[in-house]
């Protein structure tokens, strides 16, 4: 799977919106764009995918920026919840099935 | 709604003992199914994964094994638990071809082996 570049660490307060980026410089035509969380003491959580397209869900929003060379993730209002460190990955076909997760962002979120 | 169930929460076994981590999906039929191991301030191991009932493919050789008894079911087993198998046992599963389908992960197990 292609590599991805994220910061180590943002911070936000809350009710605020976060903008959590992604650099994928290298990523090819059929690659999709996920995105987990890891919350403290427990496991990696499911947050959005896509390929080409924007995407929302109840979690977040996640803009795919035309050359598909970057790609940034939105919290609309970031709740104390939403704490956790977020990976930005990249799933080739006919990759491996492993999930392979950076050292991702480290997301504070200030009451 | 599909909902992933692993058992027990947190488990302190002795060097040497067996082991078994049960994992269970409902709400779906022929999922993907995954065993992951995290050790302490460290990334993600795939340790194995099964596309169907008895097809289990291992990605770290080691003194584990994993069985997949019922469509639904994953069990990750040892017959002499190591000091170096400590660590957060973590079942997902899938709906398919793991590029385009996103990995669900269940609660965990937090393995300490003395």
């Amino acid at each position: 799977d292609a590599k991805t570049t994220q910061p180590n660490s943002m911070e936000s307060n809350e009710e605020e919106p976060v903008h959590l980026p992604c650099n994928h410089s290298t990523i090819s035509g059929t690659d999709y764009i996920h995105w987990y969380r890891q919350l403290p003491s427990q496991g990696p959580e499911y947050v959005i995918h896509g390929l080409t397209s924007n995407v929302n869900n109840r979690m977040a929003s996640l803009a795919i920026a035309e050359d598909r060379k970057s790609s940034t993730l939105i919290l609309h209002r970031a709740t104390l919840r939403d704490a956790a460190v977020y990976y930005c990955i990249l799933r080739s076909q006919g990759g491996s099935e492993k999930l392979v997760f950076g050292k991702g962002t480290k997301l504070t979120v200030n009451p | 709604s599909q909902t992933i169930h692993q058992w027990p929460a947190t488990l302190v076994q002795p060097v040497g003992s067996p082991l078994s981590l049960e994992c269970t999906v409902e709400g779906t039929s022929n999922p993907n199914l995954y065993w992951y191991r995290q050790a302490a301030g460290r990334g993600l191991q795939l340790l194995f994964y099964s596309v169907g009932i008895g097809q289990i493919s291992s990605e770290v050789p080691q003194n584990l094994s994993a069985s997949r008894p019922q469509d639904r079911q994953f069990i990750l087993s040892s017959k002499k638990l190591l000091l170096s198998d400590s660590g957060f046992y973590l079942c997902a599963w899938s709906r398919g071809l793991a590029f385009y389908n996103e990995q669900f992960f269940g609660p965990g197990t937090r393995l300490t082996v003395l």
